[in-house]
């Protein structure tokens, strides 16, 4: 069954602080991994879209490494800011039955205060 | 504003009754995609249409149902509402069948509905 794990459910750190989400995927066969970040009550807005053969891609202050092999990403937020309090969603992408399919993570709610 | 225009916002409904959503993709896009995210779930895929017709389905109950129609632009029909089915709705839409791997989806705003 493809199913998509996130950790930890929950996250409060204080203004400035890194912190690391985890993902874990059994999805197969892999497409792609995203990250996205979705403010409550909004659509999810994408970070980062990574690929098989990719093992870090950044955007600003949002770095997601991916392990295919062990089928692990992770999104490291440095610096963190009032405007990250969000919930952050691993998203994998996969093919099966001619068509493309994603499989979401049910997120990591992130409160980040002053 | 990311392009993807979901109507309404808010709808509240009483049991048993039918709704529709609308929602019209990023221009240039042809795919859409309807997911729901029940409160503290993640996003549920239903329903895929591409260029008009249907192309993937998730787990999309009987009793909803979806078009798109020429200009683009999709309705997600929901019928004999139930409690359960409050939640939120996005619609999202790329260019490619199976989305685009260098941009991805683009989601809407969603719509909320709370059944009564």
């Amino acid at each position: 069954k493809n199913q998509v794990e996130q950790s930890p459910q929950s996250l409060i750190i204080l203004e400035g602080k890194n912190c690391t989400l985890q993902c874990n995927y059994t999805v197969s066969p892999f497409s792609n991994l995203r990250w996205y970040k979705q403010d409550t009550g909004r659509g999810p807005v994408s970070l980062t879209i990574m690929t098989f053969s990719e093992n870090t891609k950044s955007n600003g202050r949002y770095t997601a490494t991916l392990d295919a092999d062990t089928k692990q990403s992770s999104l490291h937020i440095t610096a963190s800011q009032l405007s990250d309090s969000a919930s952050y969603i691993c998203v994998v992408s996969h093919s099966g039955a001619g068509s493309y399919q994603l499989t979401f993570g049910k997120g990591t709610k992130l409160s980040v205060i002053p | 504003d990311s392009g993807v225009t979901q109507t309404p916002k808010h709808l509240i409904t009483a049991t048993g009754q039918r709704v529709t959503l609308r929602c019209s993709p990023r221009s240039g896009d042809l795919s859409v995609y309807w997911y729901q995210q029940s409160l503290d779930q993640g996003l549920q895929f239903l329903i895929q249409y591409y260029n008009g017709e249907e192309r993937a389905k998730g787990n999309i109950l009987e009793r909803f149902s979806a078009q798109q129609f020429p200009d683009l632009h999709s309705e997600l029909n929901l019928s004999s509402l139930e409690l359960g089915d409050s939640a939120l709705y996005f619609c999202a839409s790329s260019r490619q069948p199976h989305g685009d791997a260098n941009y991805g989806y683009t989601f809407g705003s969603g719509t909320r509905l709370t059944v009564v």
